[in-house]
């Protein structure tokens, strides 16, 4: 069974532009998460999405949106980017119901120039 | 305070003993908690998972979980070098409908050959 898988692996992006980032969950798995880990802030919560519905948002500005796909597929699209987006973008997926495991892709490194 | 706390470490251990990770969180109804393993510049794969109070074995690793106390701790017995990571606590938070996760910021392990 594939995991989860996330594309690009790595990005480097100037001060004002936008991104988007890519994220194929487990099959069957209808949950996807996303989260930014830094060596500061350790693993910080962006949103989660099930059934193409944002289920649940963490406490990041606006420039940080997502959508998610009828196959499940997500995408997280960060615009305006500053310095302090240089970071590790995490995607998981889970079942979706109840309180189900995650499990993580590769990540995709996001550097800010 | 922060939702989910761990000892930022480093915590070394020789070979074949146990390593013991520490976990609290703050918010009492939580319901269910997650251990991970980190290597460098990897993403975080999923070790545990415990809902109980009580402990849960798989393999070398034990969790336990006090919910009066609000700590899950991770053991792992017989510590092997490939052992050594970092190791991120998840905790589920109560009334939520979807599938949120707070992680602690981690505990890096060395075990020393």
């Amino acid at each position: 069974k594939a995991g989860v898988t996330q594309t690009p692996r790595y990005l480097i992006k100037t001060r004002g532009q936008q991104v988007t980032l890519s994220c194929s969950p487990i099959s069957g798995h209808r949950s996807v998460s996303w989260y930014q880990q830094t060596p500061g802030q350790g693993l910080q919560f962006l949103f989660e999405y099930f059934s193409e519905t944002q289920r649940n948002k963490g406490n990041f500005p606006g420039r940080f949106s997502g959508r998610q796909f009828s196959n499940s597929r997500s995408e997280m699209n960060v615009s305006t980017l500053e310095l302090g987006d240089s970071a590790l973008y995490l995607c998981a997926s889970s079942l979706g119901t109840g309180k189900q495991p995650q499990h993580f892709g590769d990540g995709t490194r996001l550097s800010i120039l | 305070q922060k939702e989910v706390e761990q000892n930022s470490g480093p915590l070394s251990v020789p070979e074949g003993a146990i390593a013991s990770l520490n976990c609290t969180y703050s918010d009492r109804g939580s319901q269910s908690f997650f251990w991970y393993r980190q290597y460098s510049g990897k993403s975080p794969e999923l070790i545990m998972f415990i809902y109980s109070n009580g402990d849960k074995e798989d393999g070398r690793f034990t969790a336990q979980l006090n919910k009066a106390s609000q700590y899950v701790s991770l053991l792992i017995r017989d510590s092997q070098p490939s052992d050594s990571a970092t190791y991120l606590c998840a905790v589920s938070p109560p009334g939520n409908t979807g599938n949120q996760f707070y992680f602690g910021t981690g505990t890096s392990l060395t075990v020393i050959p």
